[in-house]
């Protein structure tokens, strides 16, 4: 079974407008954390924003905020305000456990953006 | 800031040739990773390694191996080059004391095997 799923392959937002990008996640620890990356036309993978599994607040980092809905296993990222900046790959990561080992992520699929002017 | 270099951006290698790949990272990190990206599947985990001389089997390690003679570097070896290894290889690497810091990735490498 897929322990990161992604099922939007591709999304439009208007410029300035808000975005969800849907990621859903299966593990059976409860210990895990959750990471988003966005991927430019350009190849690099840049951090966005981690949820801890015992986070009690729904992480926050300027325009991105996560809608953590742990019951459901979710973990949609939301982005404010689009820019066209903003249109990249997005990829949802899954940390099982709470090791301080390799901790290595399960990435899904991905979904790709596009702002539109 | 953190950097993870990757020895090159373009590479064009033919079938049958051993293929070597490097990465090198400034931040002291412990740990670091191989992954491979195509359309539609992610990343997938080649290997990993979370100490000098040290190393681990990702997802998909077949016709790879891996070396970490040195903490900061991270080498990617495809033994005889197939085309099906053409793709997007992405290194990265984390410390391994914090387990909610993120993976910092460098830039990729494109490869393509004729």
């Amino acid at each position: 079974a897929q322990k990161i799923t992604q099922t939007q392959p591709g999304m439009f937002v208007q410029e300035k407008e808000a975005v969800t990008l849907d990621c859903t996640y299966d593990t059976s620890d409860p210990s895990y954390g959750l990471f988003w990356y966005k991927q430019p036309s350009s190849g690099e993978m840049i951090f966005l924003i981690y949820q801890g599994s015992y986070d009690q607040q729904n992480a926050t980092e300027g325009r991105y905020s996560l809608n953590f809905q742990k019951a459901r296993k979710s973990a949609n990222l939301v982005i404010s305000a689009s820019q066209l900046g903003d249109s990249a790959m997005y990829f949802c990561a899954m940390r099982e456990g709470d090791q301080t080992g390799a901790n290595n992520l399960f990435f899904g699929t991905g979904t790709r953006l596009t702002v539109i002017p | 800031d953190v950097k993870v270099t990757q020895s090159s951006r373009y590479l064009v290698k033919r079938t049958g040739e051993k293929v070597f790949l490097e990465c090198v990272q400034d931040m002291d990190h412990e740990n670091m990773f191989w992954y491979r990206q195509d359309p539609g599947l992610g990343l997938r985990l080649i290997y990993f390694s979370y100490d000098v001389k040290m190393k681990e089997k990702g997802d998909i390690p077949e016709g790879y191996s891996v070396s970490r003679e040195k903490k900061e570097r991270f080498s990617l070896i495809l033994e005889s080059a197939s085309t099906n290894q053409t793709s997007m290889y992405l290194c990265a690497s984390s410390f391994r004391m914090l387990s909610n810091q993120p993976q910092h990735f460098g830039d990729g490498t494109r490869l393509s095997i004729l």
